[in-house]
């Protein structure tokens, strides 16, 4: 159980154009999902919360009009890169939870974009 | 702000070796640390996860331990195989938003 799919797992872009990663929990309603990004050599930083229904919770530094969250069902998150630069390239990684404090995240197989 | 740490940043090993991750956090009001795996250009493996609650847990030839007190916790991986290598991550739940707070890792070879 705790199965959470994420897609594309690779994905390459030309700069400027945007892309849209999924991240759906297979067999639980997840609330609450979180996006991660990874970059060579160094550990994931979180980026966003969001909760189904309501608009995400960004971290600091981190653009909101850049990547886009949308989180519409309680099985399906989205991440939209906007504008996507080549320093935008990285690993993105997604996690989901049934919600509630102190539950664990199931976390996605991660998606590479290479932006050229 | 909770921060987790993971010295050393690499460690290799001959196989057979019994050996120790080693893995600290700032604010020891967590809910759970848990351990994972990462294998190049992959996602996470969940390897062992501890409640705030529990001293240890086991998984086959993995024991972790963790003391919330101190803010610490090790992952012993008993008779080292060259499959075991990877990068280790230790990563905290805390904080009001249950925020999932990671090190950098610990990238393991294993020699055969």
């Amino acid at each position: 159980g705790a199965v959470v799919s994420q897609h594309p797992s690779r994905v390459i872009c030309k700069s400027g154009t945007s892309v849209k990663i999924e991240c759906r929990s297979l067999d639980f309603q997840a609330t609450t999902m979180f996006w991660y990004r990874q970059f060579p050599k160094q550990s994931l930083m979180l980026m966003a919360t969001s909760n189904e229904g309501s608009k995400a919770t960004y971290e600091q530094g981190v653009e909101k009009d850049k990547f886009l969250i949308n989180h519409a069902s309680l099985t399906l998150s989205t991440l939209t890169v906007t504008s996507a630069h080549p320093e935008d390239s990285s690993f993105y990684i997604c996690s989901a939870s049934p919600g509630g404090q102190g539950i664990e995240q199931y976390f996605g197989p991660g998606t590479r974009l290479t932006v050229t | 702000k909770q921060e987790v740490t993971q010295i050393p940043a690499a460690l290799s090993v001959p196989e057979g070796e019994n050996l120790v991750l080693n893995c600290s956090f700032t604010d020891s009001a967590i809910y759970n640390l848990q351990w994972f795996r990462q294998d190049p250009g992959k996602g996470l493996t969940s390897l062992l996860l501890i409640q705030s609650s529990q001293r240890e847990q086991t998984s086959g030839r993995l024991n972790a331990s963790l003391d919330k007190s101190s803010g610490r916790s090790t992952l012993y991986i008993a008779a080292s195989q060259p499959g075991d290598s990877a990068t280790y991550l230790c990563a905290v739940l805390s904080g009001a938003n249950s925020k999932l707070t990671f090190g950098k890792g610990i990238t393991l070879s294993v020699r055969p």
